[in-house]
């Protein structure tokens, strides 16, 4: 599987989007982009996937650039629940997709 | 409909001994996998079982190993345990064939003295 590279930490205020970059510039034709976020002592938790399209769900918006070497997780109004450790992850398709390698993610801040 | 259930949720263990985890996966989801996830760490894949075989395994010793049943429940065993086995084990659950997201349980935190 690809490996994806993060900033170890951001801020964001309150209200405001969030938008947490990750670079896989490994990244092969089948390889999909998965998010995931964990609050403090909790189990991982989905937040959205995509191949080349942009993706949105009601949590978030996925931009993946047209090269597929970079990606955006965009949380479009960030509340302090929102704070939490995020993954992006680069996995293989059908029938591996629980093979998720996780790296150290971006310890995301949400602040008043 | 229950999401993915774990048992135990905490338990202390001392070296050397051996330790079962088990993991009922999510209403009709198949494929079970499990991962470590050290403190301060992201959680590593341990493996993947499915049609109650072990499919995919990542860099773990022969300590770990596991068991699928025919109602997709699945085990996690290990043998031997080590200081550096304390960690919280998660299983995963997922459909095979079906690409998105995995169901995380909410762990079993194992105290390895």
């Amino acid at each position: 599987d690809a490996k994806t590279t993060q900033p170890p930490s951001m801020d964001c205020a309150e209200g405001r989007a969030a938008n947490l970059p990750c670079n896989h510039s490994t990244i092969s034709g089948n390889e999909y982009v998965y998010w995931y976020r964990q609050i403090h002592s909790q189990e991982p938790q989905y937040i959205i996937h995509g191949l080349k399209n942009n993706e949105t769900n009601e949590m978030a918006s996925l931009i993946i650039t047209e090269d597929r070497k970079s990606s955006t997780l965009i949380l479009p109004h960030a509340t302090l629940r929102d704070t939490a450790v995020y993954y992006c992850i680069v996995g293989s398709s059908t029938g591996t997709a629980s093979k998720l390698t996780f790296g150290t993610g971006t310890r995301l801040q949400v602040t008043l | 409909d229950a999401g993915v259930t774990q048992s135990p949720t905490h338990l202390i263990k001392t070296r050397g001994q051996q330790v079962t985890l088990r993991c009922s996966p999510k209403s009709g989801h198949d494929t079970v996998s499990w991962y470590q996830q050290a403190l301060g760490q992201g959680p590593q894949f341990i493996f993947q079982y499915y049609e109650e075989e072990e499919r995919q395994r990542g860099n773990f010793p022969d300590r770990f190993s596991g068991h699928q049943f025919p109602n997709y429940s699945s085990e996690l065993n290990v043998n031997a345990l080590l200081l550096g086995d304390s960690a919280l084990y998660l299983c995963a659950s997922s459909t095979r064939g079906v690409t998105g997201e995995l169901f995380f349980g909410e762990g079993s935190r194992l105290t390895v003295l």
